[in-house]
């Protein structure tokens, strides 16, 4: 059964203080890895997507990278505005495989 | 470019009556739709996704059943509501080709 796991559950960090979200997965087959971020009370907002182990991808503060059994997201220097819970989720197989999602970090960046 | 619609935003049931959430997506043709469930501290659950008109595939038995009446048009729906329906519903949809689901603002259900 494909997992994905995440951690830690919470983050609590001071503006500027740098750190690392873990997302790591059991997949046969894994055909690609995606972070998003969710603010309260709304939907995921997808951010990036990783395909094959090496790879990176950087937005703003952000930066996401893949080996073959996690990712991190790194977030540089951030700001409260980053505050908010960030998913990360699996497809594995091929075709039409629903993605699995893990429980997410919920990260908050005091001023 | 593409959106999608969900609503409504917030929803206040009482337990027995039936349920009608829907979803549409402007902008694309032919897409993968999904509907999820998040509960607090549980993460996002698939219930339903579906990769053309009619064709729809649930990924957990329950009290709720989904319909695809048109390309762009996903409809969640419940005969009779439980206390354990509540929760914030989510829709989201992807092409065909690239897995990247893109997903609505949400429902949050509350049954009473």
């Amino acid at each position: 059964e494909d997992q994905v796991t995440q951690s830690p559950e919470a983050l609590r960090l001071q503006e500027g203080e740098s750190s690392s979200l873990n997302c790591s997965y059991t997949v046969s087959g894994l055909r690609g890895l995606f972070w998003y971020r969710q603010d309260p009370g709304k939907g995921p907002e997808f951010l990036f997507t990783l395909y094959s182990a090496g790879e990176e991808k950087e937005k703003e503060r952000l930066k996401a990278t893949l080996t073959k059994k996690e990712s991190f997201l790194h977030i540089t220097a951030p700001k409260p505005e980053d505050s908010a819970t960030y998913l990360c989720a699996v497809q594995a197989g091929s075709g039409n495989t629903p993605l699995v999602f893990g429980k997410g970090t919920r990260l908050s960046v005091i001023a | 470019s593409q959106t999608i619609h969900q609503w409504p935003a917030t929803l206040v049931q009482p337990v027995g009556s039936p349920l009608s959430l829907e979803c549409t997506v402007e902008g694309t043709s032919n897409p993968n739709l999904y509907w999820y469930r998040q509960a607090a501290g549980r993460g996002l659950q698939l219930l339903f996704y579906s990769v053309g008109i009619g064709q729809i595939s649930s990924e957990v038995p329950q009290n709720l059943s989904a319909s695809r009446p048109q390309d762009r048009q996903f409809i969640l729906s419940s005969k009779k509501l439980l206390l354990s329906d509540s929760g914030f519903y989510l829709c989201a949809w992807s092409r065909q080709v690239k897995n990247i689901q893109y997903f609505g603002a949400g429902t949050r259900l509350s049954v009473l």
